[in-house]
């Protein structure tokens, strides 16, 4: 099994332009999430999907827009990019979305804005 | 809102010292607590959690944790560290309706000296 996958691994974007981040797992999970992390700040959560056909906002939703394309499948996309989006990104995905759940995470994309 | 606190942002440890990194939460109900680890690069792996049951909690790699729910706090140990213990760590607590998001502490970056 890989797991959860994200590409790509690095980007560099001009301010303005757009992108979309892909995620995809392969364990059968029902809740996949995005999340960004900063300096100092931990990871904050970006949107959620509970189960194929949801998504939710979580803390730091603006700026963004998510589509769960099916079970296996999570992006997240960019629209007007901006210099504070330059984070790091990672996906990850779990059985279910109560709180006992562990989350497994992608390897993250990197995203730099200019 | 639950959260967590970590009250540490880095800690220097030579290598076979003990290692303690502190974590408190804020919560008025049940909780579940989870620790998880950055190694250099990579996406962020479970190294334990707690959800009931006995308050000290064995990961992998050695490590520990305690869960007090006197002083609010899942401080993580370990006997004996390694260089390859090298890492951020991060606490983190479910958040949200029905525990479906997770919530970070800032993390703790440990730097592991020969």
């Amino acid at each position: 099994n890989a797991g959860v996958t994200q590409t790509p691994k690095f980007q560099v974007l001009k301010t303005g332009q757009s992108m979309t981040l892909q995620c995809a797992q392969d364990m059968n999970h029902n809740s996949m999430y995005w999340y960004r992390q900063d300096p100092g700040m931990g990871l904050r959560l970006i949107y959620y999907s509970a189960s194929e056909g949801t998504t939710d906002k979580g803390e730091v939703p603006n700026g963004y827009n998510v589509s769960r394309l099916n079970k296996r499948e999570f992006s997240l996309r960019l629209e007007s990019a901006a210099p504070s989006q330059t984070s790091v990104y990672f996906c990850a995905s779990s059985e279910a979305s109560g709180g006992s759940y562990t989350q497994y995470f992608g390897p993250g994309t990197r995203l730099t804005v200019l | 809102a639950q959260s967590v606190t970590q009250l540490d942002s880095q800690v220097p440890v030579f290598e076979e010292a003990p290692v303690e990194l502190r974590c408190n939460y804020s919560s008025s109900v049940s909780v579940y607590l989870f620790w998880y680890v950055q190694y250099p690069n990579q996406g962020l792996q479970l190294l334990l959690k707690y959800l009931s049951g006995s308050t000290l909690v064995k990961g992998i790699n050695g490590f520990e944790a305690e869960f007090n729910k006197s002083q609010t706090s899942f401080h993580l140990r370990k006997p004996s560290v390694h260089i390859s213990d090298t890492a951020e760590y991060f606490c983190a607590v479910p958040t949200g309706t029905a525990g479906n998001k997770l919530t970070f502490g800032g993390g703790t970056r440990v730097l592991v000296k020969p």
